[in-house]
């Protein structure tokens, strides 16, 4: 039930883009993305919520496709301060004791 | 600063040990998940709790427990502890009972087993 991520790490300049994917042999409810920074907690980049699904803030958005088994974040125009590691977590059952999954991670490396 | 404590930062103990974390939600969050990380592991869901309420679980261990008090906040307790307990354990909160909405993250207990 763990999505599985792709890549599982990726080294970029400054100023390349980047595409990480999260995939599920089910059809999601939701996905979520956070990003790690070493030593530091998660924290919350966004939430998907329906098929076809695109969101995005700055320079970060990601997509949900039509058939809510996958999806994607995209960095653009990569800054060093995207480094860390990318997590999606699948949300697989709405009910009572629906729980958040999350993937083993992407990690990324921006260089200078 | 997400607005979530977790108690204490870091902890040393040894095996056969029995420990407990503290977390105090965002103000205002009534919903509690703690989370195991380990090295090679992504984020591991532990348990949920929901207005005090246990609303799910994971892959918690029957030598862990927890639980979520009258003013919200959050015990984890971890008992008869091996080498493999070493982890990062966070602990996250939300407004809602629904796994749909965001989570903020605290800084995470570091437990070391020896």
């Amino acid at each position: 039930q763990q999505p599985v991520q792709s890549p599982q790490a990726v080294i970029l300049r400054e100023g390349e883009d980047a595409v990480i994917n999260c995939s599920s042999s089910k059809a999601l409810y939701s996905v979520h993305w956070y990003r790690q920074k070493h030593g530091e907690a998660p924290v919350f980049l966004m939430i998907l919520l329906k098929g076809g699904e695109q969101k995005g803030h700055d320079k970060i958005s990601a997509s949900f496709n039509e058939k809510k088994q996958q999806s994607s974040l995209y960095l653009t125009a990569s800054q060093l301060s995207y480094s860390g590691t990318y997590f999606c977590g699948t949300e697989i059952n709405r009910n009572r004791d629906d729980k958040i999954i999350f993937g083993k991670g992407t990690r990324l490396h921006i260089l200078p | 600063d997400s607005g979530v404590t977790q108690t204490p930062k870091h902890l040393i103990t040894a095996t056969g040990q029995r420990v407990t974390l503290r977390c105090s939600p965002r103000s205002g969050d009534l919903s509690v998940y703690w989370y195991q990380q380990s090295l090679d592991q992504g984020l591991q869901f532990l348990i949920q709790y929901y207005n005090g309420e246990e609303r799910a679980k994971g892959n918690i261990l029957e030598r862990f427990s927890a639980q979520q008090f009258p003013d919200l906040h959050s015990e984890l307790n971890l008992s008869s502890l091996e080498l493999g307990d070493s982890a990062l354990y966070f602990c996250a909160s939300s407004r809602q009972r629904g796994s749909w909405d965001e989570q903020y993250f605290g800084p995470g207990t570091r437990l070391t087993v020896t």
